[in-house]
């Protein structure tokens, strides 16, 4: 079973932030957090990890909370071509888990 | 920058048969990942190739087997069809010295079983 939990659905307008949360309640100190999206009918796509340090990359930003117990991925300025599914995943890295468990995600619609 | 290419984009076969899907990885990358995902639903991880062995498989029956070539492309092999085999597949790349390890996905191969 995948070990986040995401809002199924959210709107955000167009130009505008849109923050994306992920729960991760049970998270370990080994394990990373990596925020993947999905585009209808394409390959996933990478957009940023972390493990406790605020990222920022060209495409987003992740802020995770100091307890690391949830983070929020951050799109600045949403654009139309941004809607798609959100999947926040976790999993160690110095370990023999090489999989990535996805949860069901979040629909993010970017709205004109 | 190549990125990872899968093959055919999309497939029909009939219940019982057999089919190969293929693979190759971004460049640089040694290490490929299979993923299947049903309609509806997140991708569910099937097995990872690295070394030209399997090295870790998800929770899929044996007709679920694979190969990977000196060359790090790899082969998804499916037998004795069955309907809900019907999904995306998908591959994945990633390079072992990376200890954060993100994997690169391709496009996918729709199969549809019937």
């Amino acid at each position: 079973d995948a070990k986040t939990t995401q809002p199924p659905s959210m709107d955000c307008a167009e130009g505008r932030a849109a923050n994306l949360p992920c729960n991760h309640s049970t998270i370990s100190g080994n394990e990373y957090v990596y925020w993947y999206r999905q585009i209808h009918s394409q390959g996933p796509q990478y957009i940023i990890h972390g493990l406790k340090n605020n990222e920022t990359n060209e495409m987003a930003s992740l802020i995770i909370t100091e307890d690391r117990k949830s983070s929020t991925l951050i799109l600045p300025h949403a654009t139309l071509r941004d809607t798609a599914v959100y999947y926040c995943i976790v999993r160690a890295v110095d370990t023999r888990t090489y999989k990535y468990i996805f949860g069901t995600g979040t629909r993010l619609k970017v709205l004109a | 920058d190549a990125g990872v290419t899968q093959s055919p984009t999309h497939l029909i076969k009939t219940r019982g048969q057999q089919v190969t899907l293929r693979c190759s990885p971004k460049s640089g990358h040694d290490t490929v990942s299979w993923y299947q995902q049903a309609l509806g639903q997140g991708p569910q991880f099937i097995f990872q190739y690295y070394e030209e062995e399997e090295r870790q498989r998800g929770n899929f029956p044996d007709r679920f087997s694979g190969h990977q070539f000196p060359n790090y492309s790899s082969e998804l092999n499916v037998n004795a069809l069955l309907l809900g085999d019907s999904a995306l597949y998908l591959c994945a790349s990633s390079l072992v010295e990376r200890v954060t390890y993100e994997q690169y996905f391709g496009p996918g191969t729709r199969l549809t079983v019937t």
